[in-house]
């Protein structure tokens, strides 16, 4: 079946500028996560949601960050008037009911944002 | 920070040789995952070990984990050249997302 899609694959913008990224997470998958990856580092956690809670916003790194899911599906995650260290590759990933961690995570292909 | 950590840093073997990476954590845990991540894009979750499970195994993958060192290894046998990617371990503790480690780099050369 389908797995985890994200677009897009690669993004340019300038500084100052506004980015949407979008993920697809695997049909019937209700936790989705995002993280952020820079260059040779692991994994830092941004943002999950888990059915119809409300969503731990505790990793994201500053209020230009923000994220939806809409559905209980798709989400976006946009950051608001990129800065040069916002440049890194973006994963979503989604997982099971127990989520959490509890289960194996799925991870889409990430989305690579340059900010020049 | 309670980011877990992965060792070596890099590691590069011969191909047929085994690879093994340890990890180490800071807090009590629910569960471990590695996952294996090529050229910086998605990852691929590769085995979970429980709490109170002490070893596992999948296919070439053996990992263990000793919860009285905070510690977990991943060894892979009969390494390949298509084993070359980045490893990370990952754990769950109490209600906080998964904590992923900065990742072991292993070249595997053919």
């Amino acid at each position: 079946g389908a797995g985890v899609s994200q677009s897009p694959s690669n993004k340019v913008t300038e500084k100052g500028k506004d980015v949407e990224l979008r993920c697809d997470p695997i049909s019937g998958h209700t936790a989705l996560y995002w993280y952020r990856q820079s260059l040779g580092q692991g994994l830092e956690f941004l943002i999950y949601f888990q059915g119809n809670s409300a969503p731990d916003k505790s990793g994201l790194p500053s209020d230009r960050f923000s994220a939806e899911r809409t559905g209980g599906s798709v989400s976006t995650l946009t950051i608001q008037r990129t800065q040069q260290e916002d440049s890194a590759v973006y994963l979503c990933a989604s997982s099971t009911l127990e989520g959490l961690g509890l289960s194996e995570q799925y991870f889409g292909p990430g989305t690579r944002l340059t900010v020049t | 920070s309670q980011q877990g950590e992965e060792d070596p840093q890099a590691l590069s073997i011969q191909e047929g040789e085994n690879a093994t990476m340890n990890c180490s954590y800071k807090t009590s845990i629910n569960n471990l995952q590695w996952y294996r991540q090529n050229s910086g894009r998605g990852l691929v979750h590769l085995i979970l070990i429980r709490s109170n499970e002490r070893e596992k195994h999948s296919g070439r993958l053996r990992v263990t984990l000793d919860t009285s060192k905070k510690s977990s290894s991943l060894l892979i046998t009969a390494s390949r050249a298509a084993d070359t990617a980045s490893y990370f371990c990952a754990y769950l503790s109490g209600n906080t997302p998964l904590v992923f480690g900065k990742g072991t780099r292993l070249s595997v050369i053919a």
